[in-house]
């Protein structure tokens, strides 16, 4: 199956400061989606993006999908970013997600 | 708010009970799956249902029985579980067609505790 790395494992930020996550997977996929998981578990949706770059305000992603890997970025880190980002990517219906980094904001 | 809907949030269970977790859906999506989340580890995929029909059953102990009535409910019922089955228990609900993407969508889980 598709294996998926992400780096780093864990990160602590300033509040206001920039970062970037790293998602690299092993084969051509279909699927590629970002999630933040909040402290209470609930998973939420921030890009599906196969391919190219989206923005949605301080966050973007980018992916390139030749060389197989994507990456999050977001901008003025604010304590509510704290959580753990996923990335999953399926090359048909199964979703493999990576290990995650947990992102800690301090203020 | 995602459109995807888990009761109970929160359930605690002895090793000897019955329990059923529920999953509802209100995004007219046609696939519906269970995962898995233990602690410090990533999602793991237990069952897929496609249009009412089970596609994928991740090599899950029958312990977890998953029953899909349409293609808006999902059930996970669980009987005589073992304490390592503790774990946050996830719904996802996607559209599968030419051109949908699978864009996977979750809902807030049910954190289970198995005394």
């Amino acid at each position: 199956g598709i294996q998926v790395e992400q780096s780093p494992p864990d990160l602590i930020l300033q509040e206001g400061a920039n970062s970037t996550l790293r998602c690299n997977f092993s084969d051509s996929v279909n699927n590629l989606q970002w999630f933040h998981q909040n402290p209470w578990g609930q998973l939420i949706n921030l890009f599906y993006i196969p391919s190219g770059t989206k923005q949605n305000g301080r966050l973007s992603a980018t992916t390139v999908a030749t060389e197989r890997y994507s990456l999050l970025y977001i901008s003025s880190s604010q304590t509510t970013d704290s959580g753990v980002y996923f990335c999953a990517v399926a090359s048909g219906s199964r979703l493999t997600f990576g290990e995650g980094t947990q992102l800690t904001v301090n203020p | 708010e995602t459109g995807v809907t888990q009761t109970p949030r929160h359930l605690v269970m002895g090793m000897t009970n019955k329990k059923s977790l529920k999953c509802e859906q209100h995004l007219g999506h046609n696939a519906m799956y269970w995962y898995k989340q233990s602690a410090k580890k990533p999602l793991e995929l237990m069952f897929v249902y496609n249009f009412k029909e089970q596609t994928e059953n991740n090599s899950v102990p029958s312990r977890f029985s998953p029953e899909c009535p349409n293609s808006s409910h999902l059930f996970l019922h669980l009987h005589t579980l073992q304490p390592e089955d503790s774990a946050l228990y996830l719904c996802a609900s996607s559209l599968i067609g030419a051109g949908y993407g699978n864009i996977q969508y979750f809902g807030a889980g049910t954190r289970l505790s198995v005394l």
